[in-house]
This record gives structure tokens, C-alpha cells and sequence, in this order.
């Protein structure tokens, strides 16, 4: 079974410093995506960032990029810059490839920024 | 057709009583997907539909809970019977095809007294 991990309850930032937020992961398959969703307080989930595991290069988007680690099943999320806006909830999520159903949650990062 | 709506926001119900939740996906997406999330806690997966077809059910989902999707359209989720340990965010997500990014909708919050 699939497992995503996320070992960060909670983090803090400064705003306009950069953070880091954990995630491994647990599979045997060899084609699959990963995702970062952020929460804020309304809980409407919104995509941050997508990887392809076939992908070597890092995913980026504005001031969000990954590390990903295939062969260490790391999967970890680094904002640059960060905001007010950024404080939010964030979860590490993975689906199998082409016979991927169901997307597997981590439990989640709580982000404060700090002004 | 912005995004995935869900209705109702709240739902305040007493123990033993039936409800029935409603989600309208993106329009084209051909995937939906209902998730239960408590406080504290990542969301937890119950079902899926690819088109009309419920492709794939978690063992979460009880013989009380039940969700159709007619036409592949919209999807109704209905818990009969409701009991205190029900009580969460309900979420519908949808997504096109192999690999897209689910789409998440606001949620039902569902508080069973």
C-alpha cells in the first residue's frame, strides 16, 4: 500500500525568508505523480506544484519548487520569498500512474508566517 | 463552470437521521472523487467514479454510506442512519484524465449531534 509521510506538524517562517516542508512517500511502483495541495482557513484544497515521477528535473512554479528524491522517496517543498498569503495547510499527495484511482494524502504541514 | 462545487457548506444533523450530500465537478472532467477529512488530518479517500461507473470503494465507506454519479455528471454521497463518528469535511475533487491534478471543492461540513 501507498503511504505518504509527512513528519512536520507544524512550521514557521519569517515572511520573505524561505522554508522547507518534508514528505517521503512509500511505493514500489515506478510510475506516479506527486503533489503539494495548500489548505488555507476556508479549506478549499488548491494545487501548489505537480512532479512526474519520469521527470528528473524539479518541478517549479513562481516561488515554489521541489527536491525530489526518486530513489530516496523524498519529495519536499521549498518556498522562496515567503508571504502572508502563504500561511496554510499543506499536503504531500501521490497517485499511481496510469492505474492511479485514488491520491494518497500525507497528514499534512501546518505554515505560519511571521511578519 | 469555475470549479467543483458542493452543496450544502454545513450540514447540521441529529444522530440516526439521513443526508445527502451534492458535487458538481468541472464540467469536462471525467473523474470525481469523494474524500472525508477530520481536523487535524490529511483527506481520507472513499470513492471514485470514472464517468458514471463507481470504480473503486474504501473499506471507510460503509453499507451506510452510498454514492451514485447518473449520467456522469453531477454525484450524490448519502450516509444513512448518521452517527457522531460521521461527523467531518466531506470533499469532492474531480480531475481529467490519467495524471491531472484533482480539483477540490469547498467541502460539506457535516456535525451530527
Amino acid at each position: 500500500a501507498q503511504t505518504v509521510t509527512q513528519s512536520q506538524p507544524e512550521m514557521s517562517v519569517q515572511e520573505a525568508e524561505t522554508v522547507t516542508l518534508s514528505c517521503t512517500y512509500d511505493t514500489s511502483e515506478s510510475d506516479y505523480y506527486l503533489f503539494w495541495y495548500k489548505q488555507p482557513p476556508s479549506r478549499q484544497m488548491i494545487l501548489v506544484i505537480r512532479q512526474e515521477a519520469y521527470k528528473q528535473q524539479n518541478a517549479t512554479e513562481n516561488r515554489f519548487s521541489v527536491n525530489f528524491q526518486k530513489a530516496a522517496k523524498s519529495f519536499s517543498l521549498k518556498i522562496s520569498d515567503s508571504q502572508l498569503g502563504d500561511a496554510a495547510m499543506y499536503f504531500c499527495a501521490y497517485r499511481r500512474g496510469n492505474t492511479g484511482n485514488q491520491f494518497y494524502f500525507g497528514t499534512g504541514t501546518s505554515l505560519t508566517v511571521i511578519p | 463552470d469555475t470549479g467543483v462545487s458542493q452543496d450544502p457548506r454545513h450540514k447540521i444533523t441529529k444522530r440516526g437521521q439521513n443526508v445527502t450530500f451534492r458535487c458538481d465537478p468541472i464540467s469536462e472532467h471525467n473523474r470525481l472523487y469523494w474524500y472525508r477529512q477530520t481536523l487535524g488530518q490529511g483527506p481520507e479517500f472513499l470513492t471514485y467514479f470514472q464517468n458514471e461507473a463507481q470504480l473503486e470503494k474504501s473499506r471507510l465507506l460503509s453499507d451506510r454510506f452510498s454514492a451514485e454519479r447518473p449520467k456522469g455528471s453531477f454525484s450524490t454521497l448519502e450516509i444513512q442512519r448518521t452517527e457522531q463518528g460521521d461527523s467531518a469535511m466531506y470533499l469532492c475533487a474531480s480531475s481529467l484524465g490519467w495524471g491531472g491534478e484533482a480539483f477540490f471543492g469547498q467541502g460539506t461540513r457535516l456535525t451530527v449531534v
